[in-house]
């Protein structure tokens, strides 16, 4: 069974600082996805990656395919970068599998 | 590329109402389709999946029911919504084979 693991849950940050957050998971994959959830707001896909790294103004994704492991990260992050950031691995012997999410504040 | 129809995109239901959400997707065929749940404060939950036209499997027991009359169709629907039905739902898709998932917008459902 493929498990995803996001760290932190949590993460509370002041505005301008660079923002990192992990996402794990243990079963082979064809790709990742990057998701964004405002408060009260739907889903918005930011990224899907299968190798590398992808780049979206001040929005960076790698993910390293052979250790299973993703990471988003925010450059000058600002208040209107709150929201929850959610994982979900494509492709391996579950399908479609989300991450449980980490729920980003950013401090003015 | 494929696109997702998910609506309506907030609804206020009374409990013990009915509820029928629709999912449709468009530029595919014989997508993989998942319902997922997210109550208040916690992750997205597998409802229910498919693989093919009347093929459901249901991950959790519930107070739901899930339908897929077309291929490109997939209905989420209760007879009588209960309290604890209220979250954020969301329809996405799969192509087996393909490296890419998509989502839709999401459902904010609110049982009052």
């Amino acid at each position: 069974k493929n498990e995803v693991e996001q760290s932190p849950q949590n993460l509370t940050a002041q505005e301008g600082e660079f923002i990192t957050i992990n996402c794990s998971y243990s079963v082979g994959i064809s790709a990742l996805h990057w998701l964004q959830q405002h408060p009260g707001g739907g889903i918005v896909s930011l990224f899907m990656l299968s190798s590398g790294k992808k780049k979206h103004g001040r929005l960076i994704a790698t993910i390293n395919i052979q250790e299973k492991h993703s990471s988003l990260h925010i450059t000058a992050s600002h208040p209107r970068d709150s929201a929850v950031y959610i994982c979900a691995s494509v492709g391996g012997a579950d399908g479609l599998t989300f991450g449980k999410g980490t729920h980003l504040i950013i401090q003015p | 590329s494929q696109t997702i129809h998910q609506w309506p995109a907030t609804l206020v239901q009374p409990v013990g109402s009915p509820l029928s959400l629709e999912c449709t997707v468009e530029g595919t065929s014989n997508p993989n389709l998942y319902w997922y749940r997210q109550a208040a404060g916690r992750g997205l939950q597998l409802l229910f999946y498919s693989v093919g036209i009347g093929q459901i499997s249901s991950e959790v027991p519930q107070n739901l029911s899930a339908s897929r009359p077309q291929d490109r169709q997939f209905i989420l629907s209760s007879k009588k919504l209960l309290l604890s039905d209220s979250g954020f739902y969301l329809c996405a898709s799969e192509q087996l084979g393909n490296t890419e998932a998509f989502f839709g917008q999401g459902t904010r459902l609110t049982v009052v």
